[in-house]
């Protein structure tokens, strides 16, 4: 158990909806940071943030946004959904101090997988 | 940009065999370097890492050196046991980041050991 919580597991949906997925980082860290992974484009980051603010941004689709809110906690938005945007999404989390080391480990958590139908 | 390649799999193995998982990589300066393994129906777990070259990263028996002359992170393994049945990747976090920093990935190599 990596001490990260993600919510839902599994996730169904239609096309053109819009979903939330819920990441709750490990105690202390302050960075949270969002991956998807696909069968066509592997894992792929999609956006940080550390501390309830944007730190770095991937491939994120406009139709998706993520926010980090005052208690650490991590939501993933997407919307207008697609086929093409089912796939598993992980989120991780990291200490994350201003200043600290870039090789610091990120921590998984068993991620949502998200079925668009 | 930066990119991390991965031999290609699945690999396939028989208990007790030596495993090598190839791993290269593309960054500019002295990206940190890390290798993951994923179990079915789980999320990344680390399973090694190294910071600086000629650092030798090991856990579990599993090994991989950094080698800043071959940009290289090759994973071994002595001998693999059927519980090693897992995907294993590769993966980079640019230098010059502080903060934390994103994890570049390769694509994944699906073990299988055999008893």
């Amino acid at each position: 158990d990596s001490g990260v919580t993600q919510t839902p597991k599994h996730l169904i949906t239609a096309t053109g909806q819009r979903v939330t997925l819920r990441c709750s980082p490990r105690s202390g860290d302050l960075s949270v940071y969002w991956y998807q992974q696909s069968l066509d484009q592997g894992l792929q980051f999609l956006i940080q943030y550390y501390n309830g603010e944007e730190r770095a941004k991937g491939n994120i689709l406009e139709r998706f946004s993520a926010q980090q809110f005052p208690d650490l906690h991590s939501e993933l938005n997407l919307s207008s959904l697609e086929l093409g945007d089912s796939a598993l999404y992980f989120c991780a989390s990291s200490q994350g101090h201003s200043g600290g080391p870039p090789q610091e480990t990120q921590y998984f958590g068993p991620g949502t997988r998200l079925l668009v139908l | 940009g930066n990119s991390v390649t991965q031999m290609e799999g699945p690999v396939t193995l028989s208990e007790e065999a030596f495993l090598t998982i190839n791993c290269t990589y593309t960054a500019t300066g002295y990206p940190s370097l890390f290798w993951y393994v994923q179990y079915p129906g789980e999320g990344l777990q680390l399973l090694l890492k190294a910071t600086k070259a000629d650092d030798k990263g090991s856990n579990k028996g599993f090994e991989a050196t950094y080698r800043k002359e071959t940009t290289s992170f090759h994973l071994e393994k002595g001998s693999v046991q059927v519980s090693d049945s897992a995907v294993y990747f590769c993966a980079l976090t640019p230098w010059g980041e502080t903060s934390g920093s994103r994890l570049t990935f390769g694509e994944g190599t699906q073990l299988t050991v055999n008893p």
